[in-house]
């Protein structure tokens, strides 16, 4: 069993268009994150939500919008792609609501291609 | 948020044990320490956290000294499947956390 899954795996697209990727936990988690992985293997973190509300919203253009429809689920929606959007989009949870709170646990990535 | 500094790469031979050092000089008081493994196509897994002294469990140890601005990861007699890259993050357990990884330190192993 997947515990945290992410679709599509690869994603190529034109500059413009509008796509998201989808993500799911089965671990019963409270907390979700998506993070962005550059060329350089950097892995920044771009949102986070707790129980189905946004509780971290790092300096990120708001052509890219989260929505958790519930707390198994955190989406992630980018309008208008440009090329510097390319990387590797990972989705993460973790348990945070007790002490001590868990590790992230990562899903698979999404590599994102803009031509 | 604590910063990391960790070798770009390192090289080591099947059996050999490796030790990664992380330097974060400005760990805060509520900071642990946490590595992650990462493979190629696949996102970083949990390997060991720890907040002082040496942790141990069945994959790897994990050795912070008492000023804790530092700490070292130590994987005993490594094989081909420990090829990856090796994150080590700064920050509180628990708690909202903005946590961002550095660049890690990618390990080869030879045959």
């Amino acid at each position: 069993d997947t515990a945290v899954s992410q679709t599509p795996k690869y994603l190529v697209t034109q500059m413009g268009n509008d796509k998201s990727i989808k993500c799911e936990q089965n671990l019963g988690h409270d907390t979700m994150y998506w993070y962005k992985q550059d060329s350089k293997k950097f892995l920044k973190i771009m949102f986070s939500y707790n129980n189905k509300e946004l509780i971290i919203n790092e300096t990120v253009p708001n052509r890219f919008s989260p929505k958790s429809p519930d707390k198994a689920h955190l989406n992630l929606h980018i309008n208008s792609l440009e090329l510097g959007d390319s990387a590797v989009y990972f989705c993460a949870s973790s348990q945070e609501g007790v002490w001590p709170s868990g590790p992230l646990h990562f899903g698979n990535g999404t590599r994102l291609t803009v031509t | 948020l604590a910063k990391t500094t960790q070798p770009i790469s390192m090289d080591s031979y099947e059996g050999q044990e490796v030790n990664i050092t992380c330097s974060h000089n400005n760990i805060a008081t509520n900071d642990y320490i946490t590595w992650y493994q990462q493979f190629p196509s696949q996102g970083p897994r949990f390997i060991i956290q720890g907040y002082k002294t040496k942790v141990t469990n069945e994959v790897a140890s994990l050795f912070i000294p008492a000023d804790r601005k530092s700490s070292t990861l130590s994987l005993p007699r490594v094989s081909l499947s420990d090829t990856a890259v090796y994150y080590c993050l700064v920050g509180p357990r628990a708690g909202r956390r903005a946590l961002t990884f550095g660049s890690g330190t990618r390990l080869q192993v030879q045959p």
